[in-house]
């Protein structure tokens, strides 16, 4: 089945730096590929998604990246601010047909 | 749009007793919803899929008659931890996709319920 990496798993920036998280994949028909934002104690929020047949989505600070023949995908916050620290979550989905999550990264944006 | 409800929030239950879980879509139809256990600082680790009049699917070492799902009808699921232990404490949340036919579509989350088992 699919199996789901990401690193690192805690990641500290200094506000206005840029923030990356990395995630691999093993299942190849795996095709769509949601981050996940979750604060504590709170549901994970969708923040981007981005689907096998592109290579790189941008929402306003926030970019995704797919590499399918490498198997990883990556997160790309820029200008980070306080309320960006949380954890984030990459996930996988298609192959299985079943949503598997990375191990999360807590984010800690330094003011 | 894409609304999950999770109720209750929390409950506080003694060892041996059964709680129940609901998780309804408010705005969509969801033929099939998820649920995931949440240790702390843990990762999302899914537990079952809730398929609509039929059996749930369980993952690989979820007892399930530990963990009895229902899904009913096309809004809402039940989760039911029967018997609890205090091993069963933790966050449970249920997620459904509001896309429909389209596979490639969200996860949407309910709010989670934080179980403690006494």
């Amino acid at each position: 089945g699919e199996n789901v990496e990401q690193h690192p798993s805690t990641l500290s920036v200094q506000e206005g730096d840029s923030a990356v998280i990395k995630c691999t994949y093993s299942d190849s028909a795996s095709n769509y590929f949601p981050w996940y934002k979750q604060e504590l104690g709170k549901r994970p929020q969708l923040i981007i998604d981005i689907r096998s047949n592109v290579g790189e989505k941008k929402d306003q600070r926030i970019a995704v990246t797919l590499n399918k023949t490498a198997k990883h995908f990556s997160l790309h916050i820029t200008e980070t601010q306080p309320e960006d620290s949380a954890v984030y979550f990459c996930a996988a989905y298609g192959g299985t047909y079943k949503y598997i999550f990375g191990t999360g990264t807590r984010l800690k944006v330094l003011a | 749009g894409a609304v999950v409800s999770q109720h209750p929030s929390w409950v506080i239950c003694k060892s041996g007793t059964s709680v129940k879980i609901e998780c309804r879509s408010l705005d969509f139809q969801a033929t099939t919803m998820f649920w995931y256990r949440q240790f702390p600082k843990q990762s999302l680790m899914l537990m079952a899929t809730s398929n609509e009049g039929s059996k749930a699917t369980y993952e690989q070492g979820v007892e399930k008659d530990k963990f009895l799902i229902n899904h009913a009808s096309l809004t809402l699921s039940t989760l039911t931890v029967t018997s609890a232990h205090p091993e069963d404490s933790s966050f449970y949340i249920c997620s459904a996709r509001a896309g429909g036919t389209d596979l490639n579509s969200p996860l949407h989350f309910g709010n989670g319920t934080r179980l403690t088992v006494t």
